[in-house]
């Protein structure tokens, strides 16, 4: 079985404040790739990242940046001087051989 | 421009009627997915394809039907078998249906059973 879960449901920071939103996952297998979605009210989700379980190389994109832990079984996903279009529902999911599995969702609203 | 349709937005449906929603993808894409997204529940697999003429199940198929006669289209019926179909259904489409490809999403339709 595998598993994905991401223990904030909401989170509301003000404009320019960093924030970091977790994901934890479970798997068997040992290879498998893990990426964050965002989900702006317009409603279809955007890829962000990828990121596969032999790679723990943390990776910065502009004010994004995400932290692989695999002895942890973390991938957490931190916005760093956080802006109003930012706010989104994100999602973590987890691909396996056999499955791709999302968490249930962080809703983040950035108040300016 | 390149990507996936889905119509209409929001559907409104009476209790014991069969609904079908519109995916469509231009994007030459061979893996076409259909989810269910409830309130803090994420995206849940209903059914999937890999390639035109084949579809799978996924974890929560019960009440729906779907079919892949050409490879840009991927239509799902709500039957009236479907005990609480009230949510927002999201199709997806990869290049290929492999671990490492990323999922392109539509909009999404809104259906509500009155």
């Amino acid at each position: 079985a595998q598993k994905v879960t991401q223990a904030q449901t909401e989170i509301s920071v003000v404009e320019k404040e960093d924030v970091t939103l977790d994901c934890v996952y479970e798997t068997r297998d040992t290879t498998y790739y893990l990426f964050w979605y965002k989900q702006p009210p317009s409603g279809e989700l955007v890829f962000l990242i990828r990121r596969n379980s032999f790679d723990e190389q943390n990776e910065i994109s502009g004010r994004y940046s995400w932290n692989f832990q695999k002895s942890t079984s973390s991938f957490n996903f931190t916005i760093t001087a956080s802006q109003v279009v930012d706010s989104a529902v994100y999602f973590c999911a987890l691909a396996t051989r056999s499955r791709l599995t999302f968490g249930e969702g962080t809703q983040l609203t950035v108040n300016p | 421009d390149g990507g996936i349709t889905q119509s209409p937005k929001y559907l409104f449906r009476k209790e014991g009627q069969n609904v079908t929603l519109s995916c469509e993808q231009n994007l030459n894409h061979d893996a076409m997915y259909w989810y269910r997204q409830d309130p803090g529940q994420g995206l849940r697999l209903i059914y999937y394809s890999q390639i035109v003429n084949d579809f799978q199940k996924g974890d929560i198929a019960e009440g729906y039907s779907v079919s892949r006669e050409k490879k840009e289209s991927f239509p799902l019926t709500v039957t009236s078998a479907q005990k609480n179909p009230t949510a927002f259904y999201l199709c997806a489409s990869s290049i290929k249906w492999t671990m490492n490809t990323e999922a392109f999403f539509g909009q999404g339709t809104r259906l509500t059973v009155v």
